[in-house]
């Protein structure tokens, strides 16, 4: 059974420019939350979807956004970017509707804002 | 004061002990815990979700729950050097808690020869 799979791995962008990034779950999950991780902040939540509905979401500005589509593959986008933008993004995908229960992460996306 | 606090380590073991990690939470509605094991440069991997207090075994893996004393821990017994990573704990509240983890800063583990 394939894992979560997130593309691109790795990305580098310039201070202002926008980012998208994907993610298909684990086939079956419907679940997906995003998370970003930082050596100072480490891991933080910043959405999850489920049935292409935003049902929750972390403390994030504005400029991070995401959406979910019919057959589950999520996407994130990042505007304006800027330097502290740059971090490992993790999707997460979980097969139950309920809250907490397990979640698998991706190999995730490496982004550096230059 | 952080919502899931971690031992901080490092902590170093010599193979064959047993590797002891610590986690309290400060959210008494959490009800969904998780030990994630993460290599340098890789993902977060689940090793052990636990919900009921008391112990839950897999392998060489005991994570054990007290939700009275909002502490979490996990065991790792006949430590590898292949265990060195950090360990992240997580708690969720359940319920419409949708997707959210909180997560430890972890601890860094070192099992060496």
């Amino acid at each position: 059974k394939a894992g979560v799979t997130q593309t691109p791995r790795y990305l580098i962008k310039t201070r202002g420019q926008q980012v998208t990034l994907s993610c298909s779950p684990i086939s079956g999950h419907r679940s997906v939350s995003w998370y970003q991780q930082t050596p100072g902040q480490g891991l933080q939540f910043l959405f999850e979807y489920f049935s292409e509905t935003q049902r929750n979401k972390g403390n994030f500005p504005g400029r991070f956004s995401g959406r979910q589509f019919s057959n589950s593959r999520s996407e994130m986008n990042v505007s304006t970017l800027e330097l502290g933008d740059s971090a490992l993004y993790l999707c997460a995908s979980s097969l139950l509707e309920t809250g907490g229960s397990e979640a698998f992460f991706g190999q995730g996306t490496r982004l550096t804002v230059v | 004061q952080k919502e899931v606090e971690q031992n901080s380590g490092p902590l170093s073991v010599p193979e064959g002990a047993i590797a002891s990690l610590n986690c309290t939470y400060s959210d008494r509605v959490s009800q969904s815990f998780f030990w994630y094991r993460q290599y340098s440069g890789k993902s977060p991997e689940l090793i052990m979700s636990i919900y009921s207090n008391g112990d839950k075994e897999d392998g060489r893996f005991t994570a054990q729950l007290n939700k009275a004393s909002q502490y979490v821990s996990l065991l790792i017994r006949d430590s590898q050097p292949s265990d060195s990573a950090t360990y992240l704990c997580a708690a969720a509240a359940g319920g419409t808690s949708y997707g959210k983890l909180t997560f430890g800063q972890g601890t860094i583990l070192t099992v060496h020869p």
